[in-house]
């Protein structure tokens, strides 16, 4: 069974710092993806990373796909209180099996 | 464009009763999800659809869950009897691709959810 860990569970911040959240496993992954999750609503896809060593930008934020393709990471740079939700990392086995969902981390941002 | 939906939003009944959550898929979708998130255990897959068939269904938690999909536009998962252990936050979720290992580099997008409360 492959696990995926978040750190930190919590964050809380102010508008205008910059923040890193974490995603690891012990187990190779194919593919990983982060999403957003806002109160009330499904989570929204932001970013998929296929190769190990990869980067993507979406505006403030900096998405990177470990080397060995078990861990991620995401930036963000100058926060914002529009970027507060839940961010999930989701990824399936090199070996063809489900996806599986990190249990996530909540970021506040604060005006 | 529509998005997937779910109905009903909300849902409060007593337990032993019977509970259905419809999802409608975006046109076009060939994979569909069910997903089960409480604040314990996090969003977890309940069971997946290719094309309208089961794949696998290893998450659903026990008989009382079942899930069904008549057509590629429409999907339903029942609880009966329901239990107050039940009580989380359903949603669904639809995929372009296969969705699921070999294609899980393709999106998915969710429903903004049922939220279940069983008394």
């Amino acid at each position: 069974t492959q696990l995926l860990e978040q750190s930190p569970q919590f964050l809380s911040i102010q508008e205008g710092e910059n923040l890193t959240v974490y995603c690891n496993s012990s187990s190779v992954f194919s593919s990983l993806q982060w999403y957003r999750q806002e109160p009330g609503e499904g989570p929204v896809l932001l970013v998929t990373v296929v190769t190990g060593g990869e980067v993507k930008k979406l505006k403030r934020l900096t998405f990177q796909f470990g080397d060995a393709r078990k861990d991620s990471s995401l930036h963000i740079t100058a926060a914002q209180p529009g970027d507060t939700g839940l961010y999930l990392c989701a990824g399936a086995g090199n070996y063809g099996q489900n996806f599986v969902f990190g249990p996530g981390t909540r970021l506040s941002v604060l005006p | 464009d529509a998005g997937v939906i779910q109905s009903p939003r909300h849902e409060v009944t007593e337990m032993g009763q019977e509970v259905t959550l419809r999802c409608k898929p975006i046109s076009g979708h060939n994979s569909l999800f069910w997903y089960r998130q409480t604040m314990m255990r996090g969003l977890e897959l309940l069971i997946y659809f290719n094309n309208n068939v089961p794949i696998d269904d290893s998450g659903m938690p026990e008989d009382r869950f079942s899930a069904k999909m008549p057509n590629a536009s429409f999907s339903t998962l029942k609880i009966q009897p329901s239990e107050p252990r039940d009580s989380a936050v359903y949603f669904c979720a639809s995929s372009p691709g296969g969705g699921q290992g070999l294609y899980s580099n393709q999106p998915q997008h969710f429903g903004d959810g049922t939220r279940l409360s069983i008394l």
